[in-house]
């Protein structure tokens, strides 16, 4: 049982949009910065967005991130079949002492 | 910037084992150091991390079994861990970062297994 919920799986079309939700609490999302990380089968993950909303370097503007309160969320765009993989969101917990992700959301692009 | 791990392998339960994490690129003494885990199938788990300052912090699952440590001299990042159980058995990555983890290495296997 992660401290952060996730959907177990998400899907779409090529081309289209999708948002990945992530859930926590206060002593979570509500008072830390939240990551996403995406990870392609058989490989170590990625950091796609830090701080809630920003991009590090080479990670393309398709790629989003927003936190309200105690959830946030990524959004993907103009999807692509290189986009099929695992996404995990992380953050630090202040009552654990603790990093924390979620259970992980597999994307399917059909 | 780059991570390399080693010292991943088959251990029997009860058993220790030590992780390297070899650095380049940047020095590990400054800056926060993580391990995090990924049982097969499963998703990631947080281990551990040590900050700059030499503070560290654990997972309650590993808590009083492994100790995360550096050596500054050889830039490298360690996760000793002690009577290890078959739960235990997951790829470890280390990381780079404190808030997000923008640096990972490709992981080491640990099987724990009679």
């Amino acid at each position: 049982q992660s401290v952060l919920t996730q959907p177990p799986s998400v899907s779409a079309a090529p081309g289209q949009k999708v948002t990945i939700s992530c859930s926590g609490s206060s002593s979570n999302i509500g008072n830390n910065y939240v990551s996403w990380y995406q990870q392609l089968p058989g490989t170590a993950p990625k950091l796609l967005i830090y701080d809630n909303n920003e991009r590090p370097s080479g990670i393309p503007g398709r790629f989003s991130g927003s936190k309200s309160g105690t959830s946030a969320t990524l959004g993907i765009t103009g999807l692509q079949t290189g986009d099929e993989a695992d996404y995990y969101c992380g953050t630090w917990d202040s009552s654990l002492s603790a990093g924390v992700f979620g259970g992980g959301t597999k994307l399917t692009v059909l | 910037v780059q991570l390399v791990e080693s010292g991943g392998g088959l251990i029997q339960p009860g058993g220790s084992l030590r992780l390297s994490c070899a650095a380049s690129g940047f020095t590990v003494s400054n800056n926060y150091g993580n391990w995090v885990r990924q049982a097969p199938g499963k998703g990631l788990d947080w281990v551990s991390i040590i900050y700059s300052d030499g503070t560290t912090y654990y997972a309650d699952s590993v808590k009083g079994r492994f100790t995360i440590s550096r050596d500054n001299s050889k830039n490298t990042l360690y996760l000793q861990m002690n009577n290890l159980r078959a739960e235990d058995t997951a790829v470890y990555y280390c990381a780079r970062g404190g808030g997000s983890l923008g640096y990972w290495g490709q992981g080491t296997l640990v099987t724990v297994s009679s």
